[in-house]
């Protein structure tokens, strides 16, 4: 399993773009990278997943630079909702276990 | 209404006593899984289950007991042989095959003094 490392914590203020980045230097060619959002007392939720190039979805989009080796998560203009903490996952396809490290926790400030 | 339920959702036990968790989906998933969260930590994964009547020790699997012998059942024990069971314990499922993409239910607070 990939490791990854990510900043522990972040502060934004409300509306604007902020960006995550991830590395995962040793990612495996048939590994994706897959995020996830945790409110406290609640389990994760699935945020995005991706391959290479650029993802995005209704709530976020993920850009996968050629080398694979780092990723960055983008949540436009956050809101005091998006408060959580945000993990970055490296695992194989149809892999079975996930390893969730200490994630990021972003803090939105009014 | 699909997902997956985790009762209760805090828990009190003495030490020394074996207390059982529930989760229950109604995903149709193969995949049912068990996590741990520590104050601050990220997820440690206990067990997994890939199908029905098979299960997998995860990376803390010590002091713990699965069974799966429903699709839409995964109870967790945690039995007095756990030397740190306090913890808040998720459930997840997964479709088969594309085990990154895990739903999570609303999980367990275990408190035991």
């Amino acid at each position: 399993l990939a490791k990854t490392t990510q900043p522990i914590s972040m502060d934004s203020y409300e509306g604007q773009e902020v960006n995550i980045t991830c590395s995962h230097n040793n990612i495996a060619t048939n590994d994706y990278i897959t995020w996830y959002q945790q409110f406290p007392s609640q389990g994760p939720r699935f945020i995005i997943q991706g391959y290479k190039t650029k993802v995005t979805n209704e709530v976020a989009s993920l850009f996968i630079p050629a080398d694979r080796k780092s990723s960055t998560l983008s949540l436009p203009r956050v809101s005091l909702s998006d408060t959580a903490v945000y993990y970055c996952l490296v695992a194989g396809a149809g892999s079975y276990q996930l390893t969730f490290g200490k994630g990021t926790k972003l803090s939105v400030i009014p | 209404d699909g997902g997956i339920t985790q009762s209760p959702k805090y828990l009190f036990r003495k030490e020394g006593q074996n207390v059982t968790l529930s989760c229950e989906q109604n995903l149709n998933h193969d995949a049912m899984y068990w996590y741990r969260q520590d104050p601050g930590q990220g997820l440690r994964l206990i067990y997994y289950s890939q199908i029905v009547n098979d299960f997998q020790k995860g990376d803390i699997a010590e002091g713990y007991s699965v069974s799966r012998e429903k699709k839409e059942s995964f109870p967790l024990t945690v039995t007095s042989a756990q030397k740190n069971p306090t913890a808040f314990y998720l459930c997840a499922s997964a479709p088969s095959r594309v085990g990154y993409e895990q739903y999570f239910g609303p999980g367990t607070r275990l408190t035991v003094t």
